[in-house]
């Protein structure tokens, strides 16, 4: 079956460096995606979303990219902070609504 | 306002036993869906309930049932609990039938440990 991956399992960072998350998706049909990040001890929180027919959508600090050409999606996080230390993943949707989410990738913000 | 609920937080149980989780959305979402999370696997959806009804149902033996009631609550239950069941369990609400599209409200998760 199809599934969504993630190519990087750690990401450390410095604090006030921009971080890139990537994501690789399978099913061309999806047309619906989601970034998540989950705090330790917490559920997962939306960040930002995207949906096929756009190219680029931008949020408070973060920005998401999606390439279908590729079947590639990044989000991109501006003056990263502690405070965004997380694992991220990205979720795809196809018609049925029910996501197939990648494992994630820890994201370390060295101060 | 109160975000989603999950009870309990933690658990520990014996093999072979059976378990109970309970999950208290937001008020007037009327939508649970309920994910398992291991590090291997991540994300696994279990299923979908919607004004009582399941409307979907991923892949997972029939050990995992759940249910939900008239006030929107929702409970899963996992009976004959095996040592890969130990995972953090999640549920997301959301306000309407069509789930992560109306957008999903996450709880902190029932950790499970099987012993």
């Amino acid at each position: 079956g199809e599934s969504v991956g993630l190519h990087l399992p750690t990401l450390s960072v410095q604090e006030g460096d921009n971080s890139i998350i990537n994501c690789a998706y399978s099913n061309s049909a999806s047309d619906y995606f989601i970034w998540y990040k989950q705090e330790s001890g917490k559920g997962p929180q939306f960040i930002i979303d995207i949906r096929s027919n756009m190219d680029k959508r931008q949020g408070q600090r973060v920005t998401v990219l999606l390439n279908k050409t590729v079947k590639h999606l990044s989000l991109q996080i501006a003056a990263t902070q502690p405070g965004d230390s997380a694992v991220y993943f990205c979720a795809e949707i196809t018609g049925s609504y029910i996501p197939t989410f990648g494992r994630g990738t820890s994201l370390i913000v060295h101060p | 306002k109160a975000g989603v609920t999950q009870t309990p937080r933690y658990l520990i149980k014996t093999r072979g036993q059976q378990v109970t989780l309970s999950c208290s959305p937001i008020s007037g979402h009327r939508s649970v869906s309920w994910y398992q999370q291991t590090p291997g696997q991540g994300l696994q959806f279990l299923f979908e309930y919607f004004s009582e009804t399941q409307r979907n149902k991923g892949n997972f033996p029939g050990r995992f049932s759940g249910r939900q009631f008239s006030n929107s609550r929702s409970e899963m239950n996992v009976s004959t609990l095996e040592l890969g069941d130990s995972a953090l369990y999640l549920c997301a609400s959301s306000r309407s039938g069509q789930g992560i599209m109306d957008g999903y409200t996450f709880g902190s998760g029932t950790r499970l440990t099987v012993v």
